[in-house]
């Protein structure tokens, strides 16, 4: 079965405590790994795509790295403003070539 | 560019009753879907299109028909409303590029007495 996990489901950082988000995946045939940040009230906004395993792209406090089985968003010396939450999403052959979106972690960057 | 736009934003109904949530994008592309979001579940896909005049099935598409008579329009229609479709939908758009990414709308919060 098709499934995406992300964890932990919360997180609460200090400003500058940097941390790492989790999404691990159980599909078949990966044609792409999705990030999304999603602020209260608003869709989900486009953060990254991973391809490949042993891929990284980096966006200002934020890099994602992608596994065979799992994809961390790595955040970097965090401000307030990073506080969101964070969808992982998958695009697979086994799930018709539609996005199979994890549940979310929450993150709360305290000043 | 609007980029997706969704209306209404917050929408209450009664058991019973027929709506039709609004989604319109003016970046041309062909793929359009409907999602739902539900507290500890991922977003679900409703129905999607990959064109005018195709549409198909998700992953939850009981209760909900859909159209697509134009590039830019996708709406979605609840034929008779139940609580268990009180959420918050999203309608999202991309190039049909296979692995291009999601654009999504604002949202829309339903709920359903």
């Amino acid at each position: 079965e098709d499934q995406v996990t992300q964890s932990p489901e919360a997180l609460r950082l200090q400003e500058g405590e940097s941390s790492s988000l989790n999404c691990s995946y159980t599909v078949s045939g990966l044609r792409g790994l999705f990030w999304y940040r999603q602020d209260p009230g608003k869709g989900p906004e486009f953060l990254f795509t991973l391809y490949s395993a042993g891929e990284e792209k980096e966006k200002e406090r934020l890099k994602a790295t992608l596994t065979k089985k799992e994809s961390f968003l790595h955040i970097t010396a965090p401000k307030p403003e990073d506080s969101a939450t964070y969808l992982c999403a998958v695009q697979a052959s086994s799930t018709g070539n539609q996005f199979y979106f994890g549940t979310g972690t929450s993150l709360t960057v305290i000043p | 560019n609007a980029g997706v736009t969704q209306t209404p934003k917050f929408q209450v109904l009664k058991t019973g009753q027929s709506m039709t949530l609004q989604c319109a994008q003016d970046m041309n592309h062909e793929y359009m879907s409907w999602y739902r979001q539900d507290p500890g579940m991922g977003l679900r896909l409703i129905h999607y299109s990959v064109g005018a005049g195709i549409t198909d099935q998700g992953e939850v598409p009981n209760g909900y028909n859909v159209s697509r008579s134009t590039t830019e329009d996708f709406p979605l229609r609840l034929l008779s409303a139940a609580p268990s479709q009180t959420s918050v939908y999203f309608c999202a758009s991309r190039v049909d590029r296979g692995n291009e990414k999601l654009f999504f709308g604002s949202g829309t919060q339903l709920s359903v007495l």
